[in-house]
This record gives C-alpha cells, sequence and structure tokens, in this order.
C-alpha cells in the first residue's frame, strides 16, 4: 500500500513559474525523498531530507519537511521545459521506500 | 560506473509462461531493491536484499514471484505461472547503504497477454 499522497496529481505552469508540489504520510520516518520520472523510464534521485531537518536546497529545488504535520513540501523555482516529469516522495521507514501517488508536472514553453 | 542496469528493458509473454529478470547494482552497493510500478501509480516496494541476504519481501510478492542475488552481485526477479495482472514496470534500484538515497534501473516493461 502506498503511504505518500501527493497534491496536487497534476500541476500546468509557464515555463519560468515556480511549480510547488505537497506531500503527506501517515507514520514515522528516517528520512523523506524526492524522485523524478520522466515518462516510461526510471526514477531519479533529487533530494534527501532527514526527519531533524526542516529545509533543505539543491539548485533550483526546495524541501520542506514538517514532521508534526506529516508533510514535505518541492518548491522547483524559475521551471524550465525539462522539468516537466512526474514528481515523487517516498518515505524512508525501514530501508524500504513507500511512494506515492505523484504529481505529473507539465511546464509549458 | 555506468549506473543499475536492467535486462531485458521490455518483456513479452503468453499468460501461464515463465519470466526471468536480472538487475545489476551499482557495484560498491550493497543493498539491491525490487519494485513494482504500474501505470499512474508510484513504485511498490517487493523485496530487497543485504549482500546475498533476502532481507524482507512484500505480501505483493506471491509465491510465484522469487528474487535471488548470488554471491551478492547481480539480482534476478522470476515470476512462474505470468497473469494479466503481472503486467508492470518492475523495478530494481541500489544503495551504498540503509537510510541513503536509492538509485534505479531504467526498468523492464512486461506485458502478459
Amino acid at each position: 500500500s502506498q503511504q505518500g499522497e501527493e497534491d496536487p496529481q497534476a500541476l500546468s505552469i509557464q515555463e519560468g513559474e515556480n511549480a510547488t508540489m505537497n506531500c503527506s504520510y501517515k507514520t514515522s520516518i528516517n528520512n523523506l525523498q524526492w524522485y523524478r520520472q520522466n515518462s516510461g523510464r526510471g526514477l531519479v534521485h533529487l533530494i534527501l531530507i532527514r526527519s531533524n531537518e526542516r529545509e533543505k536546497h539543491s539548485g533550483r529545488l526546495r524541501v520542506t519537511l514538517d514532521t508534526s504535520k506529516k508533510s514535505s513540501s518541492l518548491l522547483i523555482t524559475a521551471s524550465r521545459a525539462a522539468d516537466t516529469a512526474s514528481y515523487f516522495c517516498a518515505t524512508d521507514a525501514l530501508g524500504q521506500l513507500v511512494f506515492g501517488q505523484g504529481t505529473r508536472l507539465t511546464i509549458n514553453p | 560506473d555506468t549506473g543499475v542496469s536492467q535486462d531485458p528493458r521490455h518483456k513479452i509473454t503468453k499468460r501461464g509462461q515463465n519470466v526471468t529478470f536480472r538487475c545489476d547494482p551499482i557495484s560498491e552497493h550493497n543493498r539491491l531493491y525490487w519494485y513494482r510500478q504500474t501505470l499512474g501509480q508510484g513504485p511498490e516496494f517487493l523485496t530487497y536484499f543485504q549482500n546475498e541476504a533476502q532481507l524482507e519481501k512484500s505480501r505483493l510478492l506471491s509465491d510465484r514471484f522469487s528474487a535471488e542475488r548470488p554471491k551478492g552481485s547481480f539480482s534476478t526477479l522470476e515470476i512462474q505461472r505470468t497473469e494479466q495482472g503481472d503486467s508492470a514496470m518492475y523495478l530494481c534500484a541500489s544503495s551504498f547503504r540503509l537510510d541513503r538515497e536509492q538509485y534505479f534501473g531504467p526498468g523492464t516493461r512486461l506485458t502478459v497477454t
């Protein structure tokens, strides 16, 4: 079963705008990870945030984690056409990752 | 190192046949994971290995599924007596240690007709 739920399920924005995706989960975690998947391909790891961290940055990506609300958000700034993909959050509690259903992001030129 | 590789990339089989997939992890990674992903869903955990030991199996892994990792290197996932419901993308991932990011292969897309 899938623990995380991403919101929204689909997001369409103009190139250059910022994109925000949210993830909620149910149980205690060691860390939370975000992955990107281009259509029909494998997943690419984007960023890992540990349960004792509140915010993390990597390039144009900013991830926040609120363990009291069991939620996380991924912000992509200055979006580009190449950011078009599905984005998944995954919680890691016992070594295995539990994924949400993902947010399908479309960047319009 | 070229990352995690999987073979074959695509497999079409008839219901009732057996299929076997192979995964080669990143060489220094001792943890190897198998996931299954159906269209429009996130990946679902199937099983994982630390070196050659299979440490955990999901309830999704029915008795028709078996996975091995001889000598702690590559891994195989076999599905016996395939059913149409087995049609999915089978993803393999590896990691250096617990509590770290996982590196995914390109997946094997299985179609059962």
